[in-house]
Parts: C-alpha cells; sequence; structure tokens
C-alpha cells in the first residue's frame, strides 16, 4: 500500500536554531515529492519539488534531500524563524496515477 | 490574480442538509482537485478534474458530486450531510500533472 509517513509529530525549537524533518514513502512507482508549509488557518504552500534524479533542492533557508533507493526524505530548516510556526507537509506523487499521497504532517513550534 | 478562492470560510448544517461548496481559481489551470482534511489524517482527495467536462472519483467520493462546466470553477455539492463529513475542504489546482498544487483556504464545515 502506499504510505507517507513523516515524524517527528510535532516540534518545538528555539528561534535561530536548526531542525530537520523527517518523511519516509512506500509510494511505487515514485513520481515526485513535494514538501508543502500549511499556516494555521491556510491552505498548504508549496515548498519543494524533487524528481527521482534530484538529491537537494532548497527554497532560501529551507533545504530538502531526497534519497530513491531508501526511500526518504528531509526538509532542514536553517536559522528558524518565529513564521516558521506551521505544520510541514510531505507529498509523495505515483508516476503510475499521477495521484498524490499525503504525510500526516509535522506541527512546528519556534519559540522566541 | 487571486489564486484558488473558496467560499464559505466557514459553515454549520444539520443533519440531512444539503449544501454546495466553491471553488474557482484565474490561473487557467486545467487541473483541479477537492481534499478533505481531518485530525491525525494527510489530505485524502475527494474528487478531481483534469479540464472543463471531465471528472472523476478519488479516494474518498461517497457523499459528494462535482460538475465542472468553465475551466475556472469546480464546485462540491453535499448531497445530504452526515456528522462523519465535518472536516475542513481544500480546493486546489494545477496547470499540468507534474506542477505545484495551488490550495485555497479551505472551508471549515461542521455537520450537527
Amino acid at each position: 500500500k502506499n504510505q507517507v509517513e513523516q515524524s517527528p509529530q510535532s516540534l518545538i525549537i528555539l528561534e535561530g536554531k536548526n531542525c530537520t524533518l523527517q518523511c519516509n514513502y512506500t509510494v511505487s512507482p515514485f513520481s515526485n515529492l513535494r514538501w508543502y508549509k500549511q499556516d494555521t488557518g491556510r491552505g498548504p504552500v508549496s515548498l519543494t519539488i524533487m524528481t527521482f534524479s534530484e538529491n537537494t533542492k532548497s527554497n532560501g533557508r529551507y533545504t530538502a534531500t531526497l534519497d530513491a533507493d531508501t526511500k526518504q526524505s528531509s526538509l532542514h530548516i536553517t536559522a528558524s524563524q518565529l513564521s516558521d510556526s506551521a505544520s510541514y507537509i510531505c507529498v509523495v506523487s505515483d508516476s503510475g496515477t499521477y495521484k498524490y499521497i499525503f504525510g500526516t504532517g509535522t506541527r512546528l513550534k519556534v519559540l522566541a | 490574480n487571486a489564486g484558488v478562492t473558496q467560499t464559505p470560510k466557514f459553515q454549520v448544517l444539520k443533519t440531512g442538509q444539503s449544501m454546495t461548496l466553491q471553488c474557482a481559481q484565474d490561473m487557467n489551470h486545467e487541473y483541479m482537485s477537492w481534499y478533505r482534511q481531518d485530525p491525525g489524517m494527510g489530505l485524502r482527495l475527494i474528487h478531481y478534474s483534469v479540464g472543463a467536462g471531465i471528472t472523476d472519483q478519488g479516494e474518498v467520493p461517497n457523499g459528494y458530486n462535482v460538475s465542472r462546466s468553465t475551466t475556472e470553477d469546480f464546485p462540491l455539492r453535499l448531497l445530504s450531510a452526515a456528522p462523519s463529513q465535518t472536516s475542513v475542504y481544500f480546493c486546489a489546482s494545477r496547470y499540468t500533472q507534474n506542477q505545484p498544487q495551488h490550495f485555497g483556504d479551505g472551508t471549515r464545515l461542521s455537520i450537527l
């Protein structure tokens, strides 16, 4: 069964610190992997998208990595800011159906 | 550009009532989708459309209808509301299969 699992479920860090969020998937055949940021009360917003051949993609202070062999991805946030407080959702696309399988997200809280 | 606009933002219904959730996008995207987001679960696909006049079922279509008479609009209809349909509903659109999805800010629906 196609699944996307994220860890940790929630995370609290101090402003200025770095953190890494994890995503493991069993989706096959693989098309691409996306990370979304979802602020409270808002819809998800795309941060990065990676295909099979890409292993790193950056968007400002956000850096995503992909290991297609182990089916793992991570999202690294550098020098966190209060505005980074949000849920981060990993989404994997199935190249057979082009449908998206969503993880349940990691809820990040950045404290001053 | 407004992006993806969903109305209403909040709605309370009684069991058995029907209603339509509106979704409009101004980006000329062919692909549009409806998702529901429930606590502890990833977003789940209800229905989707790959162009005007074409719709298909997603993962959890029961109790919902859609139509796509224009490229811009993709309304979701609840036929006879049930408490199990209490959720946050997101509409999304994208230009092609491999482009990021753009989400609306959701409709928060409570069924009493």
